[in-house]
């Protein structure tokens, strides 16, 4: 059974650092690995979709690679403003399933 | 453009009654999913369907029933409410369920079961 997994589960820094989020994944047959943003109260909205055959994936100050044979990937964001401050989820599609299976998240807090 | 809509956002039962959590969608998705959410354990699937007239279960499927008659429309029904089916439910939808396409989300029922 795939399980995901996301670490740590909070994370606080001040305004203006780099940070990364880690995501790492049991079975690396999957299909794809999705980046989700969760703000307080609201649904999900996905920040980035890596295919299995890609390495990563960037838009505006977010990257995220995948190591599909290590099963790990990262959500790297640079110059983190108060804004960002959200739950952030990976959820993988395993190759041959239907569903996404999900980590717990990791709440991030940019301090101003 | 609405994307994924969820009605209620908030209700409250007690044990034992029955209610349906509806879920549309104007994208013209094929697939669409019911998860449920709880603190510490992610999203897990309830029920799912690839298109009209097919749906199938998910990991978390007892107590809950969906029928999809309509492309736009995926209704979640909840038969004898339990205190442990309190939890935040979440519909999505994708283009097909083989899509590169991300899956969109509604913004959640909270549900309560007293």
């Amino acid at each position: 059974k795939q399980e995901v997994t996301q670490i740590p589960a909070a994370l606080s820094v001040p305004e203006g650092e780099n940070l990364v989020l880690n995501c790492s994944f049991t079975d690396s047959a999957i299909y794809n690995l999705q980046w989700f943003r969760q703000d307080p109260g609201k649904g999900l909205t996905s920040l980035l979709l890596i295919q299995s055959s890609q390495r990563e994936q960037t838009s505006g100050r977010l990257n995220a690679s995948l190591d599909k044979s290590s099963g790990r990937s990262t959500l790297y964001i640079a110059a983190s403003q108060p804004g960002d401050s959200a739950t952030y989820l990976c959820a993988v599609r395993p190759g041959s399933a239907r569903q996404l299976t999900f980590g717990s998240g990791t709440q991030l807090t940019v301090l101003p | 453009n609405a994307g994924v809509t969820q009605t209620p956002k908030f209700q409250v039962l007690k044990t034992g009654q029955s209610m349906t959590l509806q879920c549309a969608q104007d994208m013209n998705h094929e697939y669409m999913s019911w998860y449920r959410q709880d603190p510490g354990m992610g999203l897990r699937l309830i029920h799912y369907s690839v298109g009209a007239g097919i749906t199938d279960q998910g990991e978390v499927p007892n107590g809950y029933n969906v029928s999809r008659s309509t492309t736009e429309d995926f209704p979640l029904r909840l038969l004898s409410a339990a205190p442990s089916q309190t939890s935040v439910y979440f519909c999505a939808s994708s283009y097909s369920r083989a899509s590169n396409q991300p899956q969109h989300f509604g913004d959640g029922t909270r549900l309560s079961i007293l």
